[in-house]
C-alpha cells in the first residue's frame, strides 16, 4: 500500500505569491492533518481535517486555509506568501480523529518551499 | 509556537555506544510518541507510549511515559551508523493537535 503522498515535492515561489499543497492519505485514512517545519526546528501544526470539516487549527494567520474533498485527499493553500514561510510542509494521517492504539499516525515526506 | 524541551540538543557517539535522551514538558500529555527524521523526509514512528509510567521497547529502543505524564525518555542501546538523525518527541495536546519537541541531533561516528 502506497503511503502519505504529498505534491509537489519542492516549490520556489516569489514573494506575494500564493501556493497550493497536496496530500493523499493512505487508503483507509479519514483524517489529515498539516504541519509546518522551519529548518532546525520540530513541526508545529497547521490544521487537522476528519471527514471533510476542520477539526483542529493551529496558530497561523489567515493567508493559510485547507480543505478536505470527499476522497479524503487535502490541500493546504498560502496566500500572499512571506519569506517566513519557506519551510517544510508535512502532511500526516490516520484512522480516527483522535489518538488510540490504532490511529496509525503516519506523515509523508513533505513538501519543501521556498519564498524569494 | 508551544514546544516540548528536549535534550540534549545533539550527541556525537560512538558507534556501539548506548544513548539516552529526554523530553519534558509544563502540560501534561495523554500520549507521548518518539520519531526519527532522516534529512528531506517526514518523521517515522519510533514508539508510542499511551499510560503513564509506561515502559515500552521496539528492537533496541526503550522510552518511558513518566509518571507525572510531563516527560519522557528514549534510549538507543549498542548504536549504529544508521541510527544517525534527528529524534523528536511529541505528545497530543487536546485530540488533534501533535505537539513536538525541539528534536535531539545523533550522529554516530564508526
Amino acid at each position: 500500500d502506497a503511503g502519505v503522498t504529498q505534491s509537489p515535492t519542492h516549490l520556489i515561489k516569489t514573494r506575494g505569491q500564493h501556493v497550493t499543497l497536496r496530500c493523499s492519505p493512505i487508503s483507509g485514512h479519514k483524517s489529515v492533518s498539516w504541519y509546518q517545519q522551519v529548518l532546525g526546528q520540530g513541526p508545529q501544526f497547521i490544521f487537522q481535517y476528519y471527514e471533510k470539516e476542520e477539526r483542529g487549527r493551529g496558530n497561523f494567520p489567515d493567508r493559510f486555509s485547507a480543505r478536505q474533498f470527499p476522497n479524503y485527499s487535502s490541500e493546504l493553500n498560502v496566500n500572499a506568501l512571506l519569506l517566513g514561510d519557506s519551510a517544510l510542509y508535512l502532511c500526516a494521517s490516520s484512522l480516527a480523529d483522535s489518538p488510540t492504539p490504532y490511529y496509525g499516525y503516519t506523515f509523508g515526506s513533505g513538501t519543501r518551499l521556498t519564498v524569494v | 509556537g508551544q514546544q516540548l524541551n528536549q535534550s540534549p540538543q545533539s550527541m556525537f557517539i560512538q558507534e556501539g555506544e548506548d544513548v539516552s535522551m529526554n523530553c519534558t514538558s509544563s502540560s501534561i500529555f495523554n500520549t507521548w510518541l518518539w520519531y526519527k527524521q532522516d534529512p528531506g523526509e517526514g518523521p517515522v514512528l519510533l514508539i508510542a507510549l499511551y499510560k503513564a509510567g509506561e515502559l515500552t521497547s521496539n528492537g533496541r529502543l526503550t522510552a518511558q511515559f513518566g509518571i507525572t505524564r510531563k516527560d519522557s525518555f528514549l534510549n538507543i542501546s549498542a548504536s549504529i551508523p544508521s541510527d544517525v538523525g534527528i529524534y523528536f518527541c511529541a505528545g497530543f495536546l487536546n485530540t488533534d493537535k501533535l505537539i513536538f519537541g525541539t528534536g535531539t541531533r545523533l550522529q554516530v561516528f564508526p
